[in-house]
């Protein structure tokens, strides 16, 4: 296992579609987040998994953005009704624990046009 | 709220200087604090993690230090290379979330 994975790298879709993304985290790892990050800034924290239960959800997140883990491996972050706001890089990470280092994929760039 | 600061935003020094980065945190019940390095378009590459139990944390030409009572952290690289050249976070974990700093975008000039 070489690390988190992400697919797509890269998405450009038109405003209203709906995007799905996929991340599949280091495999002993029980812990996953999502964030979302624009050009200069730190990353945003959108949603953190335990396993399959989702524990926490930004209060930053509309009802247009839903994750899953359903059977405690890989998750999907979808964005229904894509607005041009929602275009940045969705990263996923995974940790083993919450005392150790989290662990990064290399992005999914969303482009709204 | 948590806040997270680091400065400067932008840092240019020659090739083979020591240099420090700066990092911020109000959170008195900081659990850890981790630095990043984050390449143009990439994702983010964890450097080093220092839990709050302790001062610092050392990796190759990396040495990152923790002060709870001040709300500081350092992050000291030395012998600067061009191919360190990157944008470096710092994040404080305090429960569930990271809290994060904008960063610090060095670059070291041959």
């Amino acid at each position: 296992d070489t690390g988190v994975s992400q697919d797509p790298r890269h998405k450009i879709t038109k405003r209203g579609q709906n995007v799905t993304f996929r991340c599949d985290p280091i495999s002993e790892h029980n812990r996953l987040y999502w964030y979302r990050q624009t050009l200069g800034q730190g990353p945003e924290f959108l949603t953190y998994f335990q396993n399959e239960a989702q524990l926490e959800k930004s209060r930053l997140l509309s009802d247009r953005f839903s994750a899953e883990r359903p059977k405690g491996s890989f998750s999907t972050l979808e964005i229904q009704r894509t607005e041009q706001g929602d275009s940045a890089m969705y990263l996923c990470a995974s940790s083993l624990s919450v005392s150790e280092k989290l662990f990064f994929g290399s992005g999914t760039q969303l482009s709204v046009l | 709220k948590q806040e997270v600061t680091q400065i400067p935003a932008a840092l240019s020094v020659p090739e083979g200087e020591n240099l420090v980065l700066n990092c911020s945190f109000t959170d008195s019940a900081i659990y850890n604090l981790q630095w990043f390095r984050q390449d143009p378009g990439k994702g983010l590459t964890s450097l080093l993690l220092i839990q709050s139990s302790q001062r610092e944390q050392t990796s190759g030409r990396l040495n990152a230090s923790l002060d709870k009572s001040s709300g500081r952290s350092t992050l000291y690289i030395a012998a600067s290379q061009p191919g360190d050249s990157a944008t470096y976070l710092c994040a404080e974990r305090g429960n569930y979330q990271l809290i994060w700093g904008a960063g610090t975008k060095l670059i070291i000039k041959p």
